[in-house]
């Protein structure tokens, strides 16, 4: 499957514990993307990285969100202390260049819910 | 302010009919690239066309087209012959690089698209 490969699917964490949640980008996309999309609402951009290389994260939480890109492996996006609120569904995105003429191709998303 | 407006939360449609879903946006890059996505209730995000802020034509893919109207900003898909597997959330979406920065897609809230046979 040469698509982007998000995972765990679905993931139950309770208050207080770590989300990590992975993405795998298409092969020779080196730009990744993460947002955030609520129930009935779009998607929210979070952050954008290019191998090891955060370019814009505007749009993450000052607190607990983190997100990397290594040199090897997938991308991570780290919620520390999972709050309620966290509950959502997390997509990665990944496209060939940053240019605006660049589309994104999305994963299957990952549905984080807090207990 | 929005930088994408979807202004139809829900459209329902006959099958085999066309459909036209509406977006319009707002930016002051001269140079931006327009998208649409379609979300079906399995929650995957599909990317379905593009169209350039400086392409002459309306994009098409399919029985997908764009009108793009530049000067009034909108960017409005057109589904020919729906389908019942049409049936989804349809999202907007515009890259643009303001100030010079990263080309960061935005989206809309999306519109609820329904196909009756």
């Amino acid at each position: 499957n040469a698509g982007v490969m998000q995972n765990p699917r679905h993931l139950v964490r309770r208050r207080g514990q770590e989300a990590r949640l992975r993405c795998s980008p298409m092969k020779g996309h080196s730009h990744v993307y993460w947002y955030r999309q609520l129930p009935e609402e779009g998607l929210k951009f979070m952050v954008y990285l290019q191998k090891e290389n955060i370019i814009d994260e505007s749009g993450m939480p000052k607190e607990r969100f983190s997100a990397e890109f290594p040199k090897e492996g997938p991308s991570i996006l780290r919620i520390q202390q999972v709050v309620r609120g966290d509950s959502a569904a997390y997509f990665c995105a990944s496209s060939q260049q940053g240019q605006p003429n660049s589309p994104l191709h999305f994963g299957n998303g990952t549905r984080l819910t807090v207990t | 302010a929005q930088k994408i407006t979807q202004t139809q939360p829900g459209m329902f449609v006959q099958e085999k009919e066309a459909v036209t879903l509406d977006c319009t946006y707002d930016t002051s890059d001269p140079s931006y690239g327009l998208f649409w996505y379609k979300q079906p209730s399995s929650g995957e995000m599909i990317f379905l066309i593009y169209q350039g802020s400086y392409d002459q034509q309306n994009a098409t893919e399919g029985r997908y087209s764009l009108n793009f109207q530049k000067a009034r900003k909108s960017a409005n898909l057109v589904i020919s012959a729906s389908q019942l597997g049409d049936s989804a959330m349809y999202f907007c979406a515009m890259r643009e690089a303001p100030s010079g920065g990263s080309y960061i897609p935005t989206f809309g809230r999306g519109t609820s698209l329904i196909v009756h046979p």
